[in-house]
């Protein structure tokens, strides 16, 4: 079955830095991977998602990039704030119009001052 | 998002003891999802449902049973507890499309089993 795997487990970075995310799954057939981002203590909300059509999206300071054929696909935060730091999980859909997703194991991100 | 609501959010119960999570939308989806969060381990799905008489399986469903009363309620149940069970419980909802997997998390459910 699909499987999805998420790198790094945590990272640290200074205020202004960027992160990076990344994310591998195991069956070429999936075709959307929507990104999470989970406050502490909060519900896991959708913050950027991409369509297997499609290799970049952008949305201000958030970007996500797709290689169908590495089957991996990357979350890209730019001038990080404190604000960003939060535990991400990505996901990636089951095929066959499931409405299933698999979620990786999820980064936790802290943005330094 | 508030049109997802769950309760209760924090609950305390002793092994063997039947519990149930209850699940609440208004956002007028088919589709409603349990799901259990562990550190280091994700977002693992326990049971799904696209209709009132469409309920499916997760990858991790035993020791859990669900009940979909109405389009908008989804309730999971814990017929005994375990200590392993102890967790946080997220339910979700979703629209049926031809491409939209998109999946919107209610606030959670703390749960402690001792």
């Amino acid at each position: 079955g699909e499987n999805v795997e998420q790198h790094p487990s945590t990272l640290s970075v200074q205020e202004g830095d960027s992160a990076v995310i990344k994310c591998t799954y195991s069956d070429s057939a999936s075709n959307y991977f929507p990104w999470y981002k989970q406050e502490l203590g909060k519900r896991p909300q959708l913050i950027i998602d991409i369509r297997s059509n499609v290799g970049e999206k952008k949305d201000q300071r958030i970007a996500v990039t797709l290689n169908k054929t590495a089957k991996h696909f990357s979350l890209h935060i730019t001038e990080t704030q404190p604000e960003d730091s939060a535990v991400y999980f990505c996901a990636a859909s089951i095929p066959g119009n499931t409405g299933k997703l698999i979620f990786g194991q999820g980064t936790t991100l802290q943005v330094k001052p | 998002d508030a049109d997802v609501t769950q309760t209760p959010r924090n609950r305390i119960t002793k092994t063997g003891k039947r519990i149930m999570l209850e699940c609440s939308q208004t956002k007028g989806h088919d589709r409603m999802y349990w799901y259990r969060q562990d550190p280091g381990l994700g977002l693992r799905l326990i049971y799904y449902s696209f209709d009132v008489k469409d309920i499916n399986k997760g990858e991790i469903s035993d020791g859990y049973s669900v009940s979909r009363q109405a389009q908008a309620k989804f309730s999971l149940s814990l017929e005994s507890a375990i200590p392993n069970q102890t967790a946080l419980y997220f339910c979700a909802t979703g629209r049926r499309t031809v491409s939209q997997e998109t999946q919107y998390f209610g606030p959670g459910t703390r749960l402690l089993v001792l």
